[in-house]
């Protein structure tokens, strides 16, 4: 059964700073590997997807680097900004294709 | 905003009634997935439904069940209400069952059950 874990479970960081998100798997057969924001009571939005071929994703200010072997994968924002305080989910998808199997997130909070 | 609509936005019942919960995906997707999320915790998966059929179900019990329609919009329905059904409901519609396209999600259904 797959269990992804995310660790800090809250962050907080000064204006500025680069942020970087730990999330681990435990069965690495996976298709692709998805890092979502949610802010408070909202929905998901996708911010990058890394299939199990590829090594990271960027975009913009954000990249995101996937090691299958390890079951890890990091996000790094740079140059945090107050705007991105919202929780971070990471998630993968199995070979079975059908869901996406989802950690704990990380709650990060840029302070002006 | 990603196309995906959700209804109702928020709900309270109480123990032991029935929802129905709504999801239309976005245009050009044909599979829906169904995701229950308590406070401070990820998303759990409870089924999916391509092309009007079920597609795989998580750990949840059979009184959570739901339908997919020919427009590929889809219902939730959970019936016997339990206080730990409170939470937020999400759905996520895709082009296919497959796990290489992006799973795009809709703004949820806040579920209070008293």
């Amino acid at each position: 059964k797959q269990e992804v874990t995310q660790i800090p479970a809250a962050l907080s960081v000064p204006e500025g700073e680069n942020l970087v998100l730990n999330c681990s798997f435990t069965d690495s057969a996976i298709y692709n590997l998805q890092w979502f924001r949610q802010d408070p009571g909202k929905g998901l939005t996708s911010l990058l997807l890394i299939q199990s071929s590829q090594r990271e994703q960027t975009s913009g200010r954000l990249n995101a680097s996937l090691d299958k072997s390890s079951g890890r994968s990091t996000l790094y924002i740079a140059a945090s900004q107050p705007g991105d305080s919202a929780t971070y989910l990471c998630a993968v998808i199995g070979t079975a294709g059908n869901k996406l199997t989802f950690g704990g997130g990380t709650r990060v909070l840029v302070k002006p | 905003e990603t196309g995906v609509t959700q209804s109702p936005t928020h709900l309270i019942k109480t123990r032991g009634q029935q929802v129905t919960l709504r999801c239309s995906s976005q245009s050009g997707h044909n599979t829906v997935s169904w995701y229950q999320q308590a406070l401070g915790q990820g998303p759990q998966f409870i089924f999916q439904y391509y092309r009007e059929e079920e597609n795989g179900r998580g750990n949840f019990p059979p009184r959570f069940s739901g339908l997919q329609f020919p427009n590929y919009s889809s219902e939730l329905n959970v019936n016997a209400l339990e206080l730990d059904d409170s939470a937020l409901y999400l759905c996520a519609s895709s082009f296919s069952r497959g796990g290489h396209e992006t799973q795009y999600f809709g703004p949820g259904t806040r579920l209070l059950v008293l």
